[in-house]
């Protein structure tokens, strides 16, 4: 069973839109960690942030923040004011034990045009 | 900070061959994992080694599929009489030893073709 979804697919801003990405997730762990990665046309998978289930507290990192929700289990992703290098997908994935396995979502496709 | 390196970059094989990939991990980092990602799709765990040792393995790994990480330092996965479902990109990631669940640093990965 797909333990993390990510059910949109693709979204298309214009620059300086903001765009949030959904994440929700299935667990039956107390313990386990998100996180958001960022792979670019290039391929390579960037890490973006980790938030541990005990952590419920928004986070914000310039023009990204992200909004921790276990009541929903959602952790969502929303970039502010989108540039064109924000084009990408974005992976969310969740980890549970202690070894850090990681469960991606099918990942969403930005697309930010000028 | 090299970064976590793989190779090779691409490789393009017959159905039936059998393939080779390395991974260099970050050199402070003890546990290395390798991923599986097919186009349009996120990366799907296949192994995990903390220092020399496999200590988890997927269903997806069949029994043509072996990883090794001798020594603890750089990986080996190797897949034996390819076919063409093996065709995807390989990842490979890396993660310190401080505290469980630290970010996994990845490589840009190994693409392999099947034809």
């Amino acid at each position: 069973a797909q333990k993390v979804t990510q059910a949109q697919t693709e979204i298309s801003v214009v620059e300086k839109e903001d765009v949030t990405l959904d994440c929700v997730y299935e667990t039956r762990d107390t313990t386990y960690y998100l996180f958001w990665y960022k792979q670019p046309p290039s391929g390579e998978l960037v890490f973006l942030i980790r938030r541990n289930s005990f952590d419920e507290q928004n986070e914000i990192s310039g023009r990204y923040s992200w909004n921790f929700q276990k009541s929903t289990s959602s952790f969502n992703f929303t970039i502010t004011a989108s540039q064109v290098v924000d084009s990408a997908v974005y992976f969310c994935a969740l980890s549970e034990g202690s070894w850090g396995k990681l469960q991606f979502g099918a990942g969403t496709q930005v697309v930010v045009t000028p | 900070d090299t970064g976590v390196s793989q190779n090779p970059r691409h490789k393009i094989t017959k159905r039936g061959q059998n393939v080779t990939f390395r991974c260099d991990p970050i050199s402070e980092h003890n546990r290395l994992y390798w991923y599986r990602q097919t186009l349009g799709q996120g990366p799907e765990f296949l192994t995990y080694f903390q220092n020399e040792a496999q200590l988890e393995k997927s269903r997806l790994l069949s029994d043509r599929f072996s990883a090794e990480r001798p020594k603890g330092s750089f990986s080996t996965l190797e897949i034996q009489r390819t076919e063409q479902g093996d065709s995807a990109m390989y990842l490979c990631a890396s993660s310190g030893q401080e505290a469980s669940n630290q970010p996994q640093h990845f490589g840009d990965g190994t693409r392999l073709s099947i034809l």
